[in-house]
């Protein structure tokens, strides 16, 4: 089955600085890669995901890139504020299974 | 409100106690999950409904078991649990399989 690695598990980062996590999968068949945002106490939620037929998707200070051959896809988030911190998950499909989530990173904004 | 609405929030039961978890969905998706949340494995699938047949079983210990009666509602039936299984068991569906999954608020379980 599909084995998806996300790193780092914690980042601290200063207010306005850029945040990168990065994931790699197993499964060349993998076809899409979506992020979750888990706020404390929350819900996880989407925020952004990314298609095998595209390597690279934007929205505002989010972005997602994707490299097939190498099987990794990665979350950029720039001019990060407090707001998101947050764990973030990736994860990948294959089919008909469902999604399999690496195993989250802790973002901290410092102000 | 996403459209998932999982019951009860949290519930402590004794080893020897047999409790349900209850998820709903009303956004006319065709596929429903269960997942543990833990610090040791933070989303771990368990189970998977794809109209309504069990597509995914991961391993999971017979002491849970899942029903889907219909395409709107899952169910996680739970019988001597053992302390270990202290986690947050989250509910998502998604319109098939490769969509987003639009997750529930999460059952707090403690088992004692």
């Amino acid at each position: 089955g599909e084995n998806v690695e996300q790193h780092p598990s914690t980042l601290s980062v200063q207010e306005g600085d850029s945040a990168v996590i990065k994931c790699t999968y197993s499964d060349s068949a993998s076809n899409y890669f979506p992020w979750y945002k888990q706020e404390l106490g929350k819900r996880p939620q989407l925020i952004i995901d990314i298609r095998s037929n595209v390597g690279e998707k934007k929205d505002q200070r989010i972005a997602v890139t994707l490299n097939k051959t190498a099987k990794h896809f990665s979350l950029h988030i720039t001019e990060t504020q407090p707001e998101d911190s947050a764990v973030y998950f990736c994860a990948a499909h294959t089919g008909r299974r469902a999604l399999t989530f690496g195993s989250g990173t802790r973002l901290q904004v410092q102000p | 409100e996403t459209g998932v609405t999982q019951t009860p929030r949290h519930l402590v039961m004794g080893m020897t106690n047999k409790k349900s978890l209850k998820c709903e969905q009303h956004l006319g998706h065709n596929a429903m999950y269960w997942y543990k949340q833990s610090a040791k494995k933070p989303l771990e699938l368990m189970f998977v409904y794809s109209l309504e047949e069990r597509v995914e079983n991961n391993s999971v210990p017979s002491r849970f078991s899942p029903e889907c009666p219909n395409s709107s509602h899952l169910f996680l039936h739970l019988h001597t649990l053992q302390p270990e299984d202290s986690a947050l068991y989250l509910c998502a569906s998604s319109q098939d399989s490769g969509h987003e999954a639009f997750f529930g608020q999460g059952t707090r379980l403690t088992v004692v």
